[in-house]
């Protein structure tokens, strides 16, 4: 069976700090894997997505997640936060498998950033 | 290009109503997916639709339904609203075998 884990559901980091948004996954097949950021009021917005190109990804805003199949994670990190960065996170999965066209969303991570 | 377009924003509906949210996908994209967010039970999957046809569909009860349209807008209704049905429901479009997911900005269904 597929599923997510973020294994923070709150995460502080003071402004200028690095933020580290932790996530595993389970899949049976090579997943695709996402990070999905949800401003206050706001719909889901794609930071970055792994499709087995690259280990490490980059995505918007200065984000970058790194897959590591051995520890099958996907954190993401950013050197140094900004208060904009204040959100909430989740990490998505989405089994490869012919025919599915389900994502698998963690349970967010809320990112609370510092003055 | 505009996004993807949701409404109403808010809805504030009675125990054993029904309701039918709204749902137009940015211009071109074909796959429209449905999706629950509730404090509780975080960001559950509905069901999915490809030109009309549902291709996969969550573990939600059968007062949940929805379709497509010939233009690729979708439609979700929820019947006999119960208490629990309060929650943001957000919509996503995307391109056929592209993975990326635009979502809407939601509806906000409360359920007095």
């Amino acid at each position: 069976a597929q599923s997510v884990t973020q294994l923070d559901s709150h995460v502080s980091v003071s402004e200028g700090t690095p933020v580290l948004l932790r996530c595993n996954y389970s899949s049976s097949y090579s997943p695709s894997l996402f990070w999905y950021v949800q401003h206050p009021n706001k719909g889901l917005q794609l930071l970055l997505k792994y499709t087995s190109a690259a280990t490490l990804v980059k995505g918007i805003n200065g984000f970058e997640a790194e897959f590591k199949k051995s520890e099958t994670s996907f954190h993401l990190t950013k050197p140094s936060a900004h208060m904009s960065d204040a959100a909430e996170y989740f990490c998505v999965v989405r089994p490869s498998t012919s025919g599915t066209y389900k994502y698998i969303f963690g349970t967010g991570t809320r990112l609370k950033v510092l003055a | 290009k505009a996004g993807v377009t949701q409404t109403p924003r808010y809805l504030i509906k009675t125990r054993g109503q029904q309701v039918t949210l709204s749902c137009s996908p940015i211009s071109g994209h074909r796959s429209v997916s449905w999706y629950q967010q509730t404090p509780g039970q975080g960001l559950q999957f509905l069901f999915e639709y490809f030109s009309e046809t549902q291709r996969n569909k969550g573990n939600f009860p059968g007062r949940f339904s929805g379709r497509q349209f010939s233009n690729s807008r979708s439609e979700m209704n929820v019947s006999t609203l119960e208490l629990g049905d309060s929650a943001l429901y957000l919509c996503a479009s995307s391109l056929e075998n592209n993975e990326k997911l635009f979502f809407g900005s939601g509806t906000q269904l409360s359920v007095l």
